[in-house]
């Protein structure tokens, strides 16, 4: 059994600041962790993954996350803020090993950039 | 390199009408297929996975269908439209043997009236 948890429905950050996005997820077995954003009326992109290399992970538009295992956390970071990344974003756990094809989403965190 | 496309990007339909999404991908053979749906300001709701060709697995009892005639092909499907049937969906591929990222269409935005 897989779930994840998003604190926060909405962040809001002044351009330039840090950005926080909060992830928690459990698993029965060892997972594969992932971030989305979705921009509007737009499908989802992928933005980064874990599949247990490196436990920071770096991906596209200057954004990382760390895998915790300690804190079951995936917490998605960017050290400043940009108007365009005002979008939603999604954490996801998936199952490593293709014990499920189906993987678990977390409700999603609306990211709001003020000028 | 693999692209997925879905359509129609935007319908309307009265209720009661019939309905018939596509999506399609290319680039990647034996994929694992998804149908997600988005109501206004919520996350996804998984409806129809499918791991091969006729094999559909729902995760949601509605009026809606699926349905794979072909590899790469997954066809969403209504009898009847009903007004709680509008909202976002999404289509998805995914490696065959699973646990890995999900590749999304870029959706049709459907109203039902």
């Amino acid at each position: 059994a897989q779930s994840v948890t998003q604190l926060g429905s909405h962040v809001s950050v002044s351009e330039g600041a840090l950005v926080l996005l909060r992830c928690n997820y459990s698993s029965s077995v060892p997972p594969y962790l992932f971030w989305y954003v979705q921009y509007p009326n737009q499908g989802l992109q992928l933005l980064l993954k874990y599949t247990s290399a490196a436990t920071l992970v770096k991906g596209i538009n200057g954004f990382e996350a760390e895998f915790k295992k300690s804190e079951t956390s995936f917490h998605l970071t960017k050290p400043s803020a940009h108007m365009s990344d005002a979008a939603e974003y999604f954490c996801a756990v998936s199952a490593r090993g293709g014990g499920s094809y189906i993987p678990t989403f977390g409700r999603g965190t609306s990211l709001i950039v003020h000028p | 390199s693999q692209t997925i496309h879905q359509w129609p990007a935007t319908l309307v339909q009265p209720v009661g009408s019939p309905l018939s999404l596509e999506c399609t991908v290319e680039g990647t053979s034996n994929p694992n297929l998804y149908w997600y749906r988005q109501a206004a300001g919520r996350g996804l709701q998984l409806l129809f996975y499918s791991v091969g060709i006729g094999q559909i697995s729902s995760e949601v009892p509605q009026n809606l269908s699926a349905s794979r005639p072909q590899d790469r092909q997954f066809i969403l499907s209504s009898k009847k439209l009903l007004l709680s049937d509008s909202g976002f969906y999404l289509c998805a591929w995914t490696r065959q043997r699973g646990g890995y990222e999900q590749y999304f269409g870029p959706g049709t935005r459907l109203t039902v009236t």
